[in-house]
């Protein structure tokens, strides 16, 4: 089993809807998770990180955390298509580093 | 100005050749990465350094050594260069380990 797990996708969906990006991880101990995203040719930025069990809100982006089921997941609101790349999931893994996970296409239809 | 800046953007160079990618980081961040993305887009841990120390060394082939002369810094030497070793390589920084990573542009190494 992979220490972080994301569909490959392509994940498709029209402008405007919500874009859901899931990922498991195989730790128990991890305590950190990151979401970053990168478009294509690009080096991977931060979205937002999240260290408690929940919600996190920050604009259209919403992370969700689970650690009981180990699933992190981040919610699009009203996409658009300049969100349209590929979505990486990153776990401390209790390595002294993140592990991160395959990543998710994400395309937005305009 | 840029926080962490990897030269050279591109590297084109034959098999067998050796060749040096350097990072710096003007962040006053303790803790320096490097990342292989092949291909598929995956994107996988090769070292980590922090104050200078190594900390990961992951299962990557002898032919890689990493250089850090202060924690500002984090080279990367590669020897022998194979047809496998083509990729993007990243540079990342965070302040501590397991912390938000800030990357570099990348450095796309083609091996001919």
């Amino acid at each position: 089993q992979k220490e972080v797990e994301q569909n490959s996708g392509p994940l498709s969906v029209p402008e405007g809807a919500i874009a859901s990006l899931n990922c498991t991880y195989s730790d128990r101990g991890s305590q950190s998770f990151f979401w970053y995203r990168q478009y294509s040719g690009k080096s991977p930025e931060l979205i937002m990180f999240i260290y408690s069990n929940g919600d996190k809100e920050d604009g259209r982006f919403t992370a969700q955390l689970n650690k009981a089921s180990q699933y992190v997941s981040l919610l699009i609101r009203d996409s658009q298509p300049s969100d349209s790349a590929t979505y990486l999931c990153a776990v401390d893994t209790g390595r002294r580093a993140l592990t991160f996970g395959s990543g998710t296409r994400l395309q937005v239809q305009p | 100005d840029t926080a962490v800046s990897q030269t050279p953007k591109y590297l084109v160079t034959q098999m067998g050749n050796d060749k040096s990618i350097k990072c710096e980081q003007n962040l006053g961040h303790d803790t320096m990465y490097w990342y292989k993305q092949d291909s598929k887009k995956f994107l996988k841990i090769m070292f980590s350094y922090n104050n200078k120390e190594l900390i990961i060394n992951e299962t990557v082939p002898n032919r890689f050594s990493p250089k850090s002369p202060d924690k500002a810094h984090l080279n990367l030497h590669i020897n022998s260069l194979e047809l496998g070793d083509s990729a993007v390589y990243f540079c990342a920084s965070s302040e501590d380990l397991t912390d938000t990573q800030y990357f570099g542009p990348g450095t796309r190494l083609t091996v001919l």
